[in-house]
């Protein structure tokens, strides 16, 4: 059973573009939603994340929206540069006192391709 | 201040081997965290561990089995490797049992022939 489910699995966008990201959780006792970017051959680096008691959060050109009555989150990417081409997984966890903690819970991925 | 590190980068293993993979947290952090990434998927947890105990574990058979020593460095062992055992693995740090971000390190890439 998939817990997050993210879409599309690949993206292309011209270089000034918006690319979004969607994502979509089964579990209401996540509580902790972030977004991590993964270059080849490297490990993932986290991004930006969000927690249920905000509908939005801003980093720069990165913004999560958080729908928390649909169970859904999405990544936008303003301007698009060729440098952020790279595969954008989303993530869930759970702070739960007695399991554990952080747990991260990823999507399958999308690899955005941003065209100059 | 030092990010995570894990060695070896690559690795081949035959069918049925064992095999350590170590991972150095990020300096300050108690909580380790191993992953899975098989090719084109999303890492999959595998188990957690905080002040040297275990703290959770994913879907893994037992032949996966970890350390963390008193320096809050971390081990994945593997025993009787399967060709489906390849993959990218992964370590994350972060602060504390209730830590906020999670630190991934660049990875180990078993390939099991």
């Amino acid at each position: 059973q998939q817990q997050v489910k993210q879409s599309p699995q690949s993206l292309i966008v011209q270089k000034g573009g918006i690319s979004i990201i969607n994502c979509a959780y089964e579990n209401t006792a996540f509580d902790y939603f972030p977004w991590y970017q993964q270059f080849p051959g490297k490990g993932p680096a986290l991004l930006i994340a969000i927690r249920p008691d905000v509908s939005e959060k801003k980093e720069g050109r990165f913004t999560i929206s958080f729908n928390k009555s649909a169970k859904q989150f999405s990544l936008h990417i303003m301007d698009s540069q060729p440098g952020d081409s790279a595969t954008y997984f989303c993530a869930a966890s759970i702070n739960d006192s007695g399991g554990s903690n952080y747990k991260l819970t990823f999507g399958k991925g999308t690899l955005l391709t941003v065209n100059p | 201040e030092t990010g995570v590190t894990q060695s070896p980068t690559h690795l081949i293993k035959t069918r049925g081997q064992q095999v350590t993979l170590r991972c150095s947290s990020q300096s300050g952090h108690n909580t380790v965290s191993w992953y899975q990434q098989a090719l084109g998927q999303g890492p999959q947890f595998i188990f957690q561990y905080y002040r040297e105990e275990e703290n959770g574990r994913g879907n893994f058979p037992p032949r996966f089995s970890g350390l963390q020593f008193p320096n809050y460095s971390s081990e994945l062992n593997v025993n009787a490797l399967e060709l489906d055992d390849s993959a990218l693995y992964l370590c994350a740090s972060s602060l504390g049992q209730f830590g906020t971000e999670a630190f991934f390190g660049q990875g180990t890439r078993l390939t099991v022939v």
